[in-house]
């Protein structure tokens, strides 16, 4: 299995609160990404990140932050959440060998999120 | 715009039963393709992946899933279901985006319940 950990797996806070996610990886994989899971919905892209600094907006980004200092962790932070905003959050992974990044995304266990 | 279709948001069968869970898909080059399953409360497994050459390819569980460029498919198919089958199952395109950065979209997923 991709050495990929999600923190905290549960949580549950309270409307207008900041929340923060990680995601950590120890694959040295280029590209960590951002997926938000919901009834209906299938997974959608809330952010992603190509390198260090260096990330870009889903298409569910409105509400999101998301800030990449080393390579290894991927933030993912709620500035004031909202019950809208109540899902399992799932980060992955995936490798960009030189001109092949046609590679398989890898997923971690899932962050259950609950605001109430 | 990419976009991935997954028609059935529910399919039961019976157990020793075929099956085949539909995908498709709109992109304007040649997609990466993958299958994904998703047990309840984990995250997601590879099931399968395509990049390019034999348009079957064969999977992880004796899944197997075929490449229709005419139909922009590919669906997903397994001669013979076991109970440990059930699961959800998402489909996803892998594409390069004009700016050079590589991310997946998927399908809104298919759930499966087998019959004893």
């Amino acid at each position: 299995d991709a050495g990929i950990t999600q923190s905290p797996r549960h949580k549950v806070t309270e409307t207008g609160t900041p929340v923060t996610l990680r995601c950590h990886q120890t694959e040295n994989h280029r590209y960590m990404y951002w997926y938000r899971q919901d009834p209906g919905h299938g997974l959608r892209l809330i952010h992603y990140s190509y390198g260090v600094k260096d990330t870009d907006k889903g298409e569910v980004s409105d509400g999101y932050s998301v800030s990449r200092s080393k390579t290894e962790d991927f933030l993912l932070t709620l500035e004031s959440a909202t019950s809208s905003q109540t899902s399992v959050y799932f980060c992955a992974i995936s490798s960009d060998r030189v001109r092949r990044v046609n590679t398989e995304a890898f997923f971690g266990q899932g962050t259950r999120l609950t605001v109430v | 715009a990419q976009s991935v279709t997954q028609p059935d948001i529910h399919i039961t069968v019976s157990e020793g039963a075929s099956l085949e869970l539909r995908c498709n898909y709109s992109y304007g080059a040649t997609p990466y393709l993958f299958w994904y399953v998703q047990s309840p409360g984990q995250g997601l497994q590879l099931l399968l992946k395509y990049f390019s050459g034999d348009t079957l390819v064969q999977g992880i569980k004796g899944f197997e899933a075929e490449f229709k460029r005419s139909q922009s498919s590919f669906n997903l198919r397994k001669p013979s279901v076991h109970w440990s089958d059930a699961a959800e199952y998402f489909c996803a395109v892998g594409f390069i985006t004009t700016s050079g950065t590589y991310k997946y979209i998927f399908g809104t997923g298919t759930r499966l319940k087998v019959l004893a």
